[in-house]
């Protein structure tokens, strides 16, 4: 099993939908998780990071963490075109000090 | 505020050399990691540097190896390269280790002919 889990996509979503990412992880003591968004040919870009079980909203993207599941997700609302991209997630396992990614799920947001 | 700054950008190299590979982190932030990102591998963990000490490492064999100076810049270099070293390397900043966000460089992208 991996570590970190992502369906690899592609997910195709209309402009305007709401995008819908998940993650899930092996490590239950796992405490930190972020999702970084990586357009072709350029490095990841942090999009958020999430601590504590529930949800986080920054602008149109919301973290949902559930530690009971091992799961963590991400929601892009009002998709635009522009993010269309691969979304990697990142964990931070129990005892340890390196992130360890998921594969990553690519985006497209269609026109 | 500078970004993560990662030279060369792009690299062509032979089978059996040596290669360094450097970044400079975000001004203040003290942690430095590097990833080895391939399309079959994904984005795998090199190893991690805190004030000079290596902190972390991954699974990589000895001939990836680093360091870190005193203003937080690092280096990492690979000896006798391989073919499957060719990939991109991505320089991560963070203000300390553990738990905390990390920003990343451009990359410098590997070819290992």
């Amino acid at each position: 099993q991996k570590e970190v889990e992502q369906n690899s996509g592609p997910l195709s979503v209309p402009e305007g939908a709401i995008a819908s990412l998940n993650c899930t992880y092996s490590d239950r003591g796992s405490q930190s998780f972020f999702w970084y968004r990586q357009y072709s040919g350029k490095s990841p870009e942090l999009i958020m990071s999430i601590y504590s079980n529930g949800d986080k909203e920054d602008g149109r993207f919301t973290a949902q963490l559930n530690k009971a599941s091992q799961y963590v997700s991400l929601l892009i609302r009002d998709s635009q075109p522009s993010d269309s991209a691969t979304y990697l997630c990142a964990v931070n396992p129990s005892g340890t000090y390196k992130y360890i990614f998921g594969t990553g799920t690519r985006l497209k947001v269609l026109a | 505020k500078a970004g993560v700054t990662q030279t060369p950008r792009y690299l062509i190299k032979t089978r059996g050399q040596q290669v360094t590979l450097s970044c400079s982190p975000i001004s203040g932030h003290r942690s430095v990691s590097w990833y080895q990102q391939t399309p079959g591998q994904g984005l795998q963990f090199l190893f991690e540097y805190f004030s000079e000490t290596q902190r972390n490492k991954g699974n990589f064999p000895g001939r990836f190896s680093g360091r870190q100076f005193s203003n937080s810049r690092s280096e990492m270099n690979v000896s006798t390269l391989e073919l499957g070293d060719s990939a991109l390397y991505l320089c991560a900043s963070s203000h300390t280790y553990g738990n905390t966000e990390a920003f990343f460089g451009q990359g410098t992208r590997l070819t290992v002919v």
